[in-house]
């Protein structure tokens, strides 16, 4: 059972370069979120989507653009790296209505 | 006011002992709640789900207070394995099904 899937797993990136996260659920989930979290903090919600071809910012959007063209797969863009977007980032998904939220493995960028 | 506020901690408790955490929210329309565990570096993995006013499976009890609009969780009989950070989490109902995680509340349980 994969569930949700996160590639790359680890990423370095220098500034300015621009890069796509993808995460890809298996549960046929309508709601998809992307977030960051930072050394000894929580998770900060950067976009989701309810739907297919739907997306909304979170908290944190600034930096990051996302799209949603297949019900699967949720990509996340960073158009042009900044050290401030060193970070771990997570994927998760979950059914529609208020349902367990299920979460990729991670992915953790570095910016330097 | 955060749309979810956690204890801070870090709370630093002994093995075998019993440990509260609490979780503000701040959508008085929020109809589900859930507690996640997350070990360092790894990805989040729920640990209880709050429909109503409480549920209980084993060492851990989580609490729903709809009046004062908190939720809570408590362990007892502490293990060492219990060490992690526990996240609240409250989906929002007027954002469809945004959901927002509480900061975390670190536990270290000592031997």
């Amino acid at each position: 059972n994969a569930g949700v899937t996160q590639t790359p797993k680890f990423r370095v990136l220098k500034t300015g370069q621009s890069m796509t996260l993808l995460c890809a659920q298996d549960m046929n989930h309508e709601y998809m979120y992307w977030y960051r979290q930072d050394p000894g903090m929580g998770l900060r919600l950067i976009h989701y989507s309810v739907g297919e071809g739907t997306t909304a910012k979170g908290e944190v959007p600034d930096g990051y653009n996302v799209s949603r063209l297949k019900k699967q797969n949720f990509l996340l863009g960073l158009e042009s790296a900044a050290p401030s977007q060193t970070s771990v980032y997570f994927c998760a998904s979950s059914g529609a209505g208020f349902t367990e939220a299920f979460f990729g493995q991670g992915t953790r960028l570095t910016v330097v | 006011r955060k749309e979810v506020e956690q204890d801070p901690g870090p709370f630093n408790v002994p093995e075998g002992a019993t440990v509260a955490f609490n979780c503000t929210y701040s959508n008085s329309a929020s109809q589900s709640f859930f507690w996640y565990r997350q070990d360092c570096r790894k990805e989040p993995k729920l640990l209880m789900s709050v429909y109503s006013s409480g549920n209980e499976d084993g060492r851990f009890t989580a609490q729903l207070n709809r009046a004062s609009q908190y939720i809570s969780l408590l362990i007892r009989d502490s293990k060492l394995s219990d060490s992690a950070t526990y996240l609240c989490v409250v989906p929002l109902v007027s954002s469809a099904s945004k959901i927002i995680f509480g900061s975390g509340t670190r536990l270290s349980i000592r031997p």
